[in-house]
């Protein structure tokens, strides 16, 4: 069964820069497929947040980037605020599923 | 303003049935694939189905193929689930979503998600 391997969760102080990382495999992500990002505020629906790896949608501030490499990417959120803590996942189009395909998830924590 | 809101969650028991609708409004819903999401309580997201614009492809993750069945209605600007013989582990918030479809040489597949709507809540229950 194919997974993307988020950790369950990271934290840092205000101000501060962190990084979540998504490892996925040669049905997703390594085939070539793009990886995107959604964060989920405590009780409201998904929001996405970047696309086609590294692309913010209208509205989402430059303090969020994503890259991508190899079988893995990375979210990157610089300059962390309280209004960040949120559950944030990576999701790839994945060829044994034949749809797409979420990670786990990764709980952030603004200390 | 873009918006989807779905309805007809709550409670069933197991082995019942549900029709979940989701109203689509401010875009030009006959132009987009559409799937559902759905979140089982303090759990990740996972997805569940997607149908093409015009109905001609639809995909269903292995846990429901054969017990779910997704459809739309143009016309109607809305989008359905059909969710029979329930089981305790279908029990998740549903969401709606917009997707948006990437190509690999000739084929077409679901590539992420744009638009989500607030989610209505399932509860496969005895």
């Amino acid at each position: 069964q194919s997974v993307l391997t988020q950790p369950p969760s990271v934290s840092g102080a205000p101000g501060q820069r962190v990084t979540i990382s998504c490892t996925g495999s040669s049905s997703n992500i390594g085939a070539g497929y793009d990886v995107h990002w959604y964060q989920q505020l405590p009780g409201i629906a998904p929001k996405l947040l970047i696309y086609g790896n590294n692309n913010r949608p209208s509205g989402v501030p430059d303090r969020f980037s994503g890259s991508k490499s190899g079988t893995s990417a990375s979210l990157a959120i610089t300059g962390l605020q309280a209004d960040d803590e949120a559950d944030y996942y990576c999701q790839s189009y994945d060829t044994s599923l034949s749809g797409p395909l979420f990670g786990g998830g990764t709980k952030l924590t603004v200390l | 303003e873009v918006q989807l809101v779905e309805s007809g969650g709550g409670l069933v028991q197991p082995g019942g049935s549900l029709r979940l609708s989701c109203a689509a409004s401010g875009f030009t819903f006959r132009r987009y694939w559409m799937s559902w999401v759905r979140q089982a309580p303090g759990k990740g997201l996972e997805w569940v189905a997607n149908i093409q614009q015009d109905e001609s492809e639809k995909d269903y993750v292995n846990s429901v193929r054969g017990r779910f069945t997704i459809s739309r209605d143009n016309a109607r600007n809305s989008l359905y689930l059909q969710m029979n013989s329930l089981r305790a582990e279908d029990t998740a918030v549903y969401y709606c979503v917009r997707a948006i479809a990437g190509y690999w040489g000739s084929s077409r597949y679901i590539d992420y998600m744009d638009v989500w709507g607030q989610g209505t809540t399932v509860t496969v229950s005895s």
